[in-house]
């Protein structure tokens, strides 16, 4: 157990459909990080947030967005859904405190996403 | 654009056995190269982790090594286990400034260690 929980664990929405992905990082930890895995593909890093704050963005389309709350924990908003956001979404966290990439990322269980 | 390639795209050993997966990366320059493992439908569990001027880097039965001027990467896994049947994730971080220090992913390597 890594110490990341997600919610939901599994979740079936049609398309056109806004849907919100929860996640609670490690006690502690600063930073949290969100990551598409579709079928076949490799891990897709999405967005990170550093203490409340945007820290870094990666393929994360305009329909998507999210946030860090004061308590840390992070929600992804994901909107006017598609077939091909069918994926599993990953939330990893991590203390923060180095620079550089060298921060250890504990990923939590992830949430499964099917858009019907 | 930063890649990172593995091969085999899956593998299956008998247990046991040795086996050898492979990561070649473009990216440059960068600060650190990590081996992850993934069970089905779980997320990914850091293994080893590299700098560019470390060639090999152990962890109980994985180790992995790392020859920064061809860049490749491989991890080696030896008497296999039932329990290391999983995806194995080669992950490069390309060094702060170089963009930025967003991980960059491997597809992975799918292991089956049969009986």
């Amino acid at each position: 157990d890594s110490g990341v929980t997600q919610t939901p664990k599994h979740l079936i929405t049609a398309t056109g459909q806004r849907v919100t992905l929860r996640c609670s990082p490690r006690s502690g930890d600063l930073s949290v990080y969100w990551y598409q895995q579709s079928l076949d593909q490799g891990l897709q890093f999405l967005i990170q947030y550093y203490n409340g704050e945007e820290r870094a963005k990666g393929n994360i389309l305009e329909r998507f967005s999210a946030q860090q709350f004061p308590d840390l924990h992070s929600e992804l908003n994901l909107s006017s859904l598609e077939l091909g956001d069918s994926a599993l979404y990953f939330c990893a966290s991590s203390a923060g405190t180095s620079g550089g990439g060298w921060d250890e990322q504990y990923f939590g269980p992830g949430t499964r996403l099917t858009v019907t | 654009k930063n890649q990172v390639e593995q091969s085999p795209q899956s593998l299956i050993i008998l247990e046991g056995k040795n086996c050898t997966l492979q990561c070649n990366y473009t990216v440059s320059p960068f600060s650190n190269l990590r081996w992850y493992k993934q069970d089905t439908g779980r997320g990914p569990v850091s293994l080893t982790i590299m700098t560019f001027s470390e060639n090999t880097k152990s962890n109980g039965r994985y180790t992995a090594t790392l020859d920064a001027d061809t860049k490749q990467s491989s991890l080696h896994i030896t008497a296999s286990q039932l329990s290391d049947s999983a995806s194995y994730i080669c992950v490069v971080t390309p060094k702060a400034g170089a963009g930025s220090y967003q991980l960059t992913f491997g597809k992975g390597t799918k292991l089956s260690v049969i009986p």
